[in-house]
């Protein structure tokens, strides 16, 4: 069975510092992988997504997330956060039929 | 305004009884969905349409009933709420379809069942 696994469940980080959220994916198929942000008491928006091509996809608000084949990893990263960028961020892989599997969900908290 | 609306955003309802979500979207896109998020879980597919009249059964549709008469609209119904229902629902949307482009979500419709 696909599956989508989220390592951390909370990723506290300082103002202007780096961080990766971890995401690794099962899949025996094709894969197309996204990653939403959740802000609070607000639906998902789509960040960014990786469909085929460069494994180095960029994404809205300054995120990347490479696409690693061989480790079935999808991580999500910013060279520098801001308070801004606290929500929730879910890892998300589509596996056909219109259906799509989420991650639990990785909270990142901003402080200053 | 453009785009797709949930209501209500609050809901609190008894045990038994039925209730209704409503999503309505303006994009004209032909695929929309209902997902449930609860803690722990992430997002959960119950129900999805690909158009009008067609609908198809997701990860965890007992105990919800869908219709999709006209392409802006696809409500969610709870024939007979239970407690295990209490959850917060999404509705979205996909014009070419999640694969290529990802889904487009509503605010969400946060519902407590007593």
């Amino acid at each position: 069975a696909q599956s989508v696994t989220q390592l951390d469940s909370q990723v506290p980080v300082f103002e202007e510092a780096p961080v990766e959220l971890r995401c690794n994916y099962s899949s025996s198929v094709s894969v197309y992988l996204f990653w939403y942000v959740q802000y609070p008491n607000q639906g998902l928006q789509l960040l960014l997504k990786y469909l085929s091509g460069s494994t180095l996809v960029k994404g809205i608000n300054g995120f990347e997330a490479e696409f690693n084949k061989s480790q079935t990893s999808f991580h999500l990263r910013k060279p520098s956060v801001h308070i801004s960028d606290t929500a929730e961020y879910f890892c998300a892989v589509y596996t056909g039929g219109f259906k799509t599997i989420f991650g639990a969900g990785t909270r990142l908290f901003v402080k200053a | 305004d453009a785009g797709i609306t949930q209501s209500p955003r609050y809901k609190i309802t008894e045990t038994g009884r039925q209730v209704t979500l409503m999503c309505h979207q303006t994009w004209s896109h032909s695929y929309m969905f209902w997902y449930r998020q609860d803690l722990g879980h992430g997002l959960r597919l119950i129900y999805y349409s690909a158009a009008a009249d067609i609908t198809d059964k997701g990860e965890v549709p007992d105990g919800y009933v869908v219709s999709r008469s006209k392409t802006e609209n696809f409500p969610l119904t709870l024939e007979s709420a239970t407690r295990s229902q209490t959850s917060v629902y999404f509705c979205a949307s996909s014009g070419a379809g999640p694969k290529d482009y990802g889904y487009t979500f509503g605010s969400g419709t946060r519902l407590t069942v007593v």
